[in-house]
């Protein structure tokens, strides 16, 4: 089975540009989480969804930030516009119900 | 307060030899679970073992074990038999609920070096 899938796997963009990250989760899973992973401040939950609704989106920095789940297969997370305080690894992490958490391989993202 | 605390930020093992990595929580949720990620160079992360807080067992996966101590509230992860291909950053988390959300809580990691 195919685990969870994120792209691209690495952006360089420049201040001000639209960055937007993207995650398939794994078929049947109905929790999906976006990670922000920085040395500073380790990893960070931004946002959550439930069976494509926002559950808790507490953790998104500020409004330059926005995530959607239009359907059951697919996640973007959108950085408008991007800083270079923005770069860092944004994992996407799924699970079905309660059990484990299984993430992607992460997109790293330099913003100069 | 930190929910989650890795207390080490790096240990060195000989290869073949057992590792006690550290991970202490705090939680007034009775229902919880503890997990263990493991994070190589290459940067994904990788589920290692899974404690519910009302298991009765230390849970056991392979090489990996989870002590367990709930009034002491520890969840030590123990590697036996250390590997070369186990040096990584390893990441205890903690999964509760607060008010409608539910959502795994993380230390800061530990950095595990494996020596031939």
């Amino acid at each position: 089975d195919a685990g969870v899938i994120q792209s691209p796997r690495h952006e360089v963009t420049e201040m001000g540009q639209e960055v937007t990250l993207r995650c398939k989760p794994i078929s049947g899973h109905d929790y999906l989480f976006w990670y922000r992973q920085t040395m500073m401040r380790g990893l960070e939950l931004l946002i959550y969804f439930n069976n494509n609704v926002p559950i808790d989106d507490s953790g998104m920095p500020e409004d330059r930030f926005s995530a959607k789940m239009p359907n059951a297969s697919f996640s973007t997370l959108k950085i408008q516009p991007s800083e270079p305080r923005d770069s860092a690894v944004y994992f996407c992490a799924t699970r079905k119900g309660e059990e484990t958490q299984y993430f992607g391989p992460g997109t790293r993202l330099l913003v100069l | 307060a930190q929910k989650i605390t890795q207390t080490q930020p790096g240990m060195f093992v000989q290869e073949k030899e057992a590792v006690t990595l550290d991970c202490t929580y705090d939680t007034s949720d009775p229902s919880y679970g503890l997990f263990w990620y493991k994070q190589p160079s290459s940067g994904e992360m990788i589920f290692l073992i899974y404690q519910g807080s009302y298991d009765q067992q230390n849970a056991t996966e392979g090489r990996y074990s989870l002590n367990f101590q709930k009034a002491r509230k520890s969840a030590n992860l123990v590697i036996s038999a250390s590997q070369l291909g186990d040096s990584a950053m390893y990441f205890c988390a903690m999964r509760e609920r607060q008010g409608g959300s539910e959502k795994l809580v993380f230390g800061k990691g530990m950095k595990l070096t494996v020596n031939p």
